[in-house]
């Protein structure tokens, strides 16, 4: 069974300054991808990054960066440079090969940019 | 990006009454469409696969009569929350695979769905 967590309920940064929000998982499928995606309190889920399991350099997207350490098993989003519209909820995902491609969700971390 | 509509964003409904929430690809064929159920400052809970044509797979401990999937078309699947109750309120989102395995899972939405 796949297992995704993600420690930190909540993050406060401020603006102007990086943040890594941790996420570790757990699975048996040795081919799988990773996911990070931003909630607003609208409710969408926008996807930011994407790390494939056999992909060897970290994903970057813009000031998102995935700091991917395939052996401890984490994946970990550094955002650089906050802004106050990225206080949201970001949830890590994992999808697998089998199990119709369905995709996992950790518990979430709420993250608060303060000016 | 692929889009993924779902509709309605909100609904409000009588207990006992049953609500219908559709979950649309507007350009590409989703194969496979999944339904998540989020409580207030929860994740999202996967709660069913569907594959066009055929029955939907539903999660250990969602009830399959309550929680009604049909996944008629390649591009349309609906959840029709039966007998809705008050516990039954929270935000539905659905998401939608196309051909390609490993691209992100296109989202809708969402419903905000209270039940009175």
């Amino acid at each position: 069974a796949q297992k995704i967590t993600q420690t930190q309920p909540g993050m406060f940064v401020q603006e102007k300054e990086a943040v890594t929000l941790d996420c570790t998982y757990d699975t048996s499928d040795q081919s799988y991808g990773l996911f990070w995606y931003k909630q607003p309190s609208s409710g969408e889920m926008i996807f930011l990054i994407y790390q494939g399991s056999y992909d060897e350099q970290n994903a970057t997207e813009g000031r998102y960066s995935l700091n991917f350490q395939k052996a401890r098993k984490s994946a970990n989003l550094v955002i650089s440079a906050s802004q106050l519209g990225d206080s949201a909820m970001y949830f890590c995902a994992m999808r697998g090969v089998y199990n119709n491609n369905d995709m996992r969700f950790g518990a979430g971390t709420r993250l608060t940019v303060k000016p | 990006g692929a889009v993924v509509s779902q509709h309605p964003s909100w609904v409000i409904c009588k207990s006992g009454t049953s609500v219908k929430i559709e979950c649309r690809s507007l350009d590409f064929q989703a194969t496979t469409m999944f339904w998540y159920r989020q409580f207030p400052k929860q994740s999202l809970m996967l709660m069913a696969t569907s594959n066009e044509g055929s029955k939907a797979t539903y999660e250990q401990g969602v009830e399959k009569d309550k929680f009604l999937i049909n996944h008629a078309s390649l591009t349309l699947s609906t959840l029709t929350v039966t007998s809705a109750h008050p516990e039954d309120s929270s935000f539905y989102i659905c998401s939608a695979r196309g051909e390609i395995l490993n691209t992100e899972a296109f989202f809708g939405q969402g419903t905000r769905l209270t039940v009175v």
